[in-house]
């Protein structure tokens, strides 16, 4: 069975500094990864994802991630961050027909 | 804005009671998927409808259903609420389903979601 382990839930880091998001995932097949955001009181937003092709994939809001096959990673980074970045980050793993998402890691961005 | 819009914002209902919520898709997108998220959780599937037919399913009971229309709308319903169903319910919308063994995949967008709280 696939599943998806965010090993941070909260990280806290000061305004302009760069971040990291650690995302590993457990498949035996061929994945499919993606990142979302969740601002307070709201639904998902798709922030980027990996269907094939490049490891190295860039998203929305300066946001990228790169796939490691060897480590079974999907880590997410942003080289600065900004305090509109303050939010919750799921990763998630499709698993034929529906996603599965990690418990997500709150990101604090602080002045 | 991802042109997928749920009802009602927040509901608040009573052990035992029953609850429709509402979602309408982008135009165009065949599938909707229904998650359920705890607070302080990630979202966990309940189901996915790809025209109006369910398509796969969670670890969630029967009392949890749901019902896909032609005009891109979608209910999910749950009987006999209990308190653990207190939870944001968000259902996402995509074109053509996912991996569906045709070695492709395709993005889920997200409504806003529903809050239900069962007292």
């Amino acid at each position: 069975a696939q599943s998806v382990t965010q090993l941070d839930s909260q990280v806290p880091v000061f305004e302009e500094a760069p971040v990291e998001l650690r995302c590993n995932y457990s498949s035996s097949v061929s994945v499919y990864l993606f990142w979302y955001v969740q601002y307070p009181n709201q639904g998902l937003q798709l922030l980027l994802k990996y269907l094939s092709g490049s490891t190295l994939v860039k998203g929305i809001n300066g946001f990228e991630a790169e796939f490691n096959k060897s480590q079974t990673s999907f880590h997410l980074r942003k080289p600065s961050v900004h305090i509109s970045d303050t939010a919750e980050y799921f990763c998630a793993v499709d698993n034929t027909d529906k996603l599965i998402f990690g418990t997500g890691t709150r990101l604090q961005v602080f002045p | 804005e991802t042109g997928v819009t749920q009802s009602p914002t927040h509901l608040i209902k009573t052990r035992g009671q029953q609850v429709t919520l509402r979602c309408s898709s982008q135009s165009g997108h065949n599938t909707v998927s229904w998650y359920q998220q705890a607070l302080g959780q990630g979202p966990q599937f309940i189901f996915q409808y790809y025209r109006e037919e369910e398509n796969g399913r969670g670890n969630f009971p029967p009392r949890f259903s749901g019902l896909q229309f032609p005009n891109y709308s979608s209910e999910l319903n749950v009987n006999a609420l209990e308190l653990d169903d207190s939870a944001l319910y968000l259902c996402a919308s995509s074109g053509e389903g996912l991996a569906g063994g045709r070695g492709q995949t395709d993005t889920q967008y997200f409504g806003p979601g529903t809050r239900l709280t069962v007292l």
